[in-house]
């Protein structure tokens, strides 16, 4: 049973385009992250929800938005999709006082 | 800025050897330092953490040794195998409004040759 599932696993799109990634998490965390790894693997922070609640916004252009309809569940939504979209990007969540991040395994978004 | 500093960016070690990567932060308010691995296709995983309040941690032959006054924490696998090849990542924390808050360093590239 996946703890942090991500969809879509690969993700092909053109220039301009709007996509969607779901990410669930089942380990009842209260707090949920968006992170992009670029082609050089470094992760970077975009979001972070805790109990449905916006708390981190990195520099992130306002293209991205995130969702939270619940605990459990933390989307992305990229309008106007850009070539330097294309990236692997990864949900992962905790639960505080607790410290560790469980991430999924990634979502490949290839923007051409 | 680049909140956590790692190094090198990559590093070949033969079966058996040491395998040493290093890191660096700057805010103090850090007080929770993991080590993350990750496989090719996988999302980074936890390998092993420490705490500021102690200079050393082991896990089965992974060692993180910490330098409290200097700022720097060093990930140590001894007796390295084939199946230790992936890319690990430091990282630092600091409890947050709302949840905790975690930066990454850039990566090592780990190989290890049989």
């Amino acid at each position: 049973d996946t703890a942090v599932s991500q969809t879509p696993k690969y993700l092909v799109t053109q220039m301009g385009n709007d996509k969607s990634i779901k990410c669930e998490q089942n380990l009842g965390h209260d707090t949920m992250y968006w992170y992009k790894q670029d082609s050089k693997k470094f992760l970077k922070i975009m979001f972070s929800y805790n109990n449905k609640e916006l708390i981190i916004n990195e520099t992130v252009p306002n293209r991205f938005s995130p969702k939270s309809p619940d605990k459990a569940h933390l989307n992305l939504h990229i309008n106007s999709l850009e070539l330097g979209d294309s990236a692997v990007y990864f949900c992962a969540s905790s639960r505080p006082p607790a410290r560790e991040l469980f991430f999924g395994e990634g979502s490949r978004l290839t923007v051409l | 800025q680049q909140q956590v500093k790692q190094s090198p960016q990559s590093l070949i070690v033969q079966k058996g050897g040491i395998s040493i990567i290093n890191c660096a932060y700057e805010n103090t308010a850090f007080d929770y330092f993991p080590w993350y691995q990750q496989f090719p296709g996988k999302g980074p995983a936890l390998l092993i953490a420490i705490r500021p309040d102690v200079s050393e941690k082991k896990e089965g032959r992974f060692t993180i040794s910490f330098n409290k006054s200097a700022k720097q924490f060093s990930l140590h696998i001894m007796d390295s195998q084939p199946g230790d090849s992936a890319t690990y990542f430091c990282a630092a924390s600091r409890a947050g409004r709302g949840g905790n808050q975690f930066y990454f360093g850039t990566g090592t590239s780990l190989t290890v040759i049989p």
